[in-house]
């Protein structure tokens, strides 16, 4: 089956840099998206790889490697508001639906 | 831009009755919108995808006659729970992208259904 998996809780100190990984199981995906999401909110889009490589947007990078079905996130200077969960999602390439992972958790320490 | 409005934000109702939740695209053109619904400390799960102009696909397990959906316009669709249920309580969430195969999707703010 299709399927994303990431780590369900990740540890950092504020200022530092951190990385979430994702690998996945499927095919025929356009590429590998990342959301974030506060207690209580709505997903809010922050990056995006059609292509292998990294795609950097300010303090967020993100990494995708389609021969080794691998992606991931990076936040740097991590800031307290940072913290909340973190999901990668699969946009498939036959209905245009997003496949999402369980969800990492930041937890930042000041 | 690609912003997505979701209402209401909150909603309580007692058991038996219908709400509507409506998801509208401000400034872009939707032809087609997702209905998530998402319990605390989960993913996201994909109830449905709704088509302008057309009816919705539901995902397996999903009711389509308790989860009615109508995508009547290129900026509006709306997700009818009907006879709600306690169980039915959740956070429901729609998203749009202005393009759906090199775009992010933007999501509205969700609604909290609490049925009581």
């Amino acid at each position: 089956g299709q399927s994303l998996e990431q780590p369900s809780e990740v540890t950092a100190v504020e200022g530092a840099i951190v990385q979430i990984n994702c690998t996945y199981q499927t095919s025929g995906f356009y590429g590998l998206s990342w959301y974030q999401q506060h207690d209580g909110g709505a997903p809010t889009f922050l990056s995006y790889n059609a292509l292998d490589g990294l795609e950097e947007t300010g303090r967020f990078s993100s990494f995708l490697s389609r021969s080794d079905s691998y992606g991931y996130l990076l936040l740097q200077e991590l800031q307290m508001k940072d913290s909340a969960s973190y999901f990668c999602a699969g946009l498939m390439d036959s209905n245009y639906q997003l496949i999402w992972g369980a969800g990492t958790k930041l937890i930042i320490k000041p | 831009g690609a912003v997505v409005s979701q209402h209401p934000s909150r909603v309580i109702c007692k058991s038996g009755t219908s709400v509507k939740i409506e998801c509208r695209s401000l400034d872009f053109q939707a032809t087609t919108m997702f209905w998530y619904r998402q319990f605390p400390k989960q993913s996201l799960m994909l109830m449905a995808t709704s088509n302008e102009g057309s009816k919705a696909t539901y995902e397996q397990g999903v009711e389509k006659d308790k989860f009615l959906i109508n995508h009547a316009s290129l900026t509006l669709s709306t997700l009818t729970v009907t006879s709600a249920h306690p169980e039915d309580s959740s956070f429901y969430i729609c998203s749009a992208s202005p393009s759906l195969t090199d775009y992010g999707y933007t999501f509205g703010s969700g609604t909290r259904l609490t049925v009581v």
